[in-house]
């Protein structure tokens, strides 16, 4: 069955440094988002993805935070300068179906860690 | 805007009793979805179900079965004979026709316990 993944599964990172985080989704889907979920909170909306560019974010989503997809395959979150307050568990998910009610498939998500 | 309340926060249970997980969901839309998603120890996601607004009708799978009612702007979740490997955080999810955001709410802790 086909699946998003996630690389790396745990990245640890300094304060101030950039970050990068990979997924691919699933090879079928057109749209793509970012969620986050910090330690023992709910999951939040960070972004979603079409045709290339941003169709949605949210006020978490500032100049920090920016989004890619450099080939076919793969789809990028990129944290410019992270802060303490970006440690949180990233999820990338994938859907098929242009309209609101399609399933997202998440990945197995990335632990960042910011020190 | 929209916002999804799962007001229980943590629930224990023992083997074998039947649990139920309320949400309570705001939305201006009529068209919408809802989902239920479950987060087990390892953390990832597990999808369970979608319900779209138009359709009332209760689903019932295997030990879960879920209650949507409109009028109380509700989707309840409801595990029958609970077992150990149901013991995760369970959340409940919103999004509209128009975007593809998920509004999810805080989700249930459910220990269930042998």
């Amino acid at each position: 069955e086909p699946e998003v993944t996630q690389t790396p599964s745990h990245q640890v990172t300094q304060m101030g440094q950039e970050v990068i985080l990979r997924c691919v989704p699933i090879s079928n889907h057109l749209y793509f988002y970012w969620y986050r979920q910090i330690l023992g909170q709910k999951v939040e909306f960070l972004v979603s993805f079409y045709n290339n560019e941003i169709s949605e974010k949210s006020e978490i989503f500032d100049d920090q935070f920016s989004v890619e997809r450099p080939d076919g395959s793969n789809f990028t979150l990129k944290i410019r300068s992270t802060k303490l307050e970006d440690s949180a568990m990233y999820f990338c998910a994938s859907s098929e179906e242009v309209a609101g009610g399609g399933e997202q498939f998440f990945g197995p998500g990335t632990r960042l860690t910011v020190l | 805007a929209q916002k999804v309340t799962q007001a229980q926060t943590e629930i224990s249970v023992v083997e074998k009793e039947d649990v139920t997980l309320d949400c309570v969901y705001e939305t201006r839309d009529t068209t919408y979805y809802l989902f239920w998603y479950k987060q087990p120890p390892s953390g990832e996601l597990v999808f369970l179900i979608r319900r779209n607004s138009f359709d009332e009708q209760n689903e019932i799978s295997g030990r879960y079965s879920w209650n949507f009612q409109k009028s109380t702007s509700s989707f309840n979740f409801t595990i029958t004979a609970s077992q150990v490997v149901d013991s995760a955080v369970y959340f409940c999810a919103l999004v509209n026709n128009a975007g593809n955001m998920l509004t999810f709410g805080g989700g249930t802790r459910l220990m269930v316990k042998p």
